[in-house]
């Protein structure tokens, strides 16, 4: 069964530090592996999207690493601010084409304090 | 350019009444992607539209269905409301067929069913 376990499911670090959340997968074929932000109140946007072959991919800040083999990802955050206070949502997608599969980690929610 | 516009922004409906959810997705854009997310399920993939035809649908009952127009504006339709409808619905657009291409997400409309 295809699934996505994130982890932790919340964390509370101070600002200014950094932090890292897994995403770990077993969805088959893979196609791509995203990593989406989503504010209280509104809708996910997207930080990174990685293939097979991609390794690590920054956006900012944020840098996403894969690991096709373990089946396993990770977001790092340097130097958190208060705006990234949010959930952090992984998804994968398996297989290619029109016939694509989407399976949703449950999120990461992350809070930056003062 | 406008975002993803979603409107109402949130609705009140009764066990057994029918509502309908509408989606502008960005200018230019011809895919939009429906979503149902809950505090207990998480982000789930309802379905694509691309170029007013179903692209990929998720594993949910006939009584959720959608449409885009010529304009690539979509509806999302779910009838014989339950309970457990009550969720938050985001669509999301993109240039070219999911997932292929980076997905814009619209602020999500509210329902509840009383």
């Amino acid at each position: 069964k295809n699934q996505v376990e994130q982890s932790p499911q919340s964390l509370i670090i101070l600002e200014g530090k950094n932090c890292t959340l897994q995403c770990n997968y077993t969805v088959s074929p893979f196609s791509n592996l995203r990593w989406y932000k989503q504010d209280t109140g509104r809708g996910p946007v997207s930080l990174t999207i990685m293939t097979f072959s991609e390794n690590t991919k920054s956006n900012g800040r944020y840098t996403a690493t894969l690991d096709a083999d373990t089946k396993q990802s990770s977001l790092h955050i340097t130097a958190s601010q208060l705006s990234d206070s949010a959930s952090y949502i992984c998804v994968v997608s398996g297989s290619g084409g029109s016939n694509y599969k989407l399976t949703f980690g449950k999120g990461t929610l992350l809070t930056v304090n003062p | 350019k406008a975002g993803v516009t979603q409107t109402p922004r949130y609705l009140i409906k009764t066990r057994g009444q029918q509502v309908t959810l509408s989606c502008s997705p960005i200018s230019g854009h011809r895919s939009v992607s429906w979503y149902q997310q809950t505090p207990g399920q998480g982000l789930q993939f309802l379905f694509e539209y691309f170029s007013e035809t179903q692209r990929n649908k998720g594993n949910f009952p006939g009584r959720f269905s959608g449409r885009q127009f010529s304009n690539s504006r979509s509806e999302m339709n779910v009838s014989t409301l339950e309970l457990g409808d009550s969720a938050l619905y985001l669509c999301a657009s993109s240039a070219g067929g999911f997932p292929g291409y980076e997905q814009f997400f619209g602020p999500g409309t509210r329902l509840t069913v009383l």
